[in-house]
């Protein structure tokens, strides 16, 4: 199993601003995923954030909106950069200790308000 | 588009009673999952289902799989009122595809 701090919990930002998320994990981890929620919908994969290398991006985010660091195997950071209302969701970052899609284990979530 | 289709999307049943809800998918698949969300928070992994099986048990928890038909049902038996929560089914490619795949999700509302 693996626990993850996730933080903030919450935020609001105005428009314009950015708004890095952390994400820390207990255990070393291979799989990093940084996956979006909007409001009252299922959750949509931002990316994968690889160690030592750059994130692979799912269509229709881009390096320059969602940045993401990975610095080390129980660590990474998604950046939402010049927010707009549209950005207000729940981000969650998830890990998975196995290969083969075992079970994924999630933060608590970042509520992001964009006001 | 999400890879999963989920219905029904809300379902209000009365504590004690056996809540169903089903999932289905387009594309052949390495597993199924299904996770639990309160309140918006964090999900919660629920039970994990393999291609080559067709039921899985853990508690209350019935799952069932058929690849023919391209569906899954999650049955919670006997809910209480701490069930109440929005469940999602997730499905997982695997052959070096560790991405995972959300539903819609299903809200169980388990009344008193």
């Amino acid at each position: 199993s693996a626990v993850i701090s996730q933080k903030p919990s919450r935020d609001i930002c105005q428009r314009g601003t950015s708004l890095t998320i952390q994400c820390q994990v207990d255990s070393q981890v291979t799989m990093m995923f940084w996956y979006r929620q909007q409001p009252g919908q299922s959750l949509t994969l931002i990316a994968t954030a690889n160690q030592g290398s750059e994130a692979t991006y799912e269509s229709g985010f881009v390096i320059d909106k969602f940045p993401i660091s990975r610095p080390n195997l129980t660590f990474s950071t998604l950046t939402v950069s010049n927010m707009s209302p549209e950005d207000s969701s729940i981000y969650l970052c998830s890990v998975q200790t196995g290969l083969r899609n075992t079970e994924a284990f999630f933060g608590q979530g970042t509520r992001l308000t964009v006001v | 588009s999400q890879q999963g289709e989920e219905d029904p999307q809300a379902l209000s049943i009365q504590e004690g009673e056996n809540a169903t809800m089903n999932c289905s998918y387009k594309t052949s698949i390495n597993n199924l999952q299904w996770y639990r969300q309160n309140s918006g928070r964090g999900l919660v992994h629920l039970i994990l289902i393999r291609s080559n099986e067709r039921e899985k048990h853990s508690g209350r928890l019935r799952v069932t799989l058929d690849t023919s038909k391209k569906s899954s049902s999650l049955l919670i038996t006997a809910s209480r009122a701490a069930d109440t929560a929005s469940y999602f089914c997730a499905t997982g490619l695997g052959f070096g595809n560790e991405k995972l795949t959300f539903g819609t999700g299903t809200r169980l509302t388990i009344i008193p």
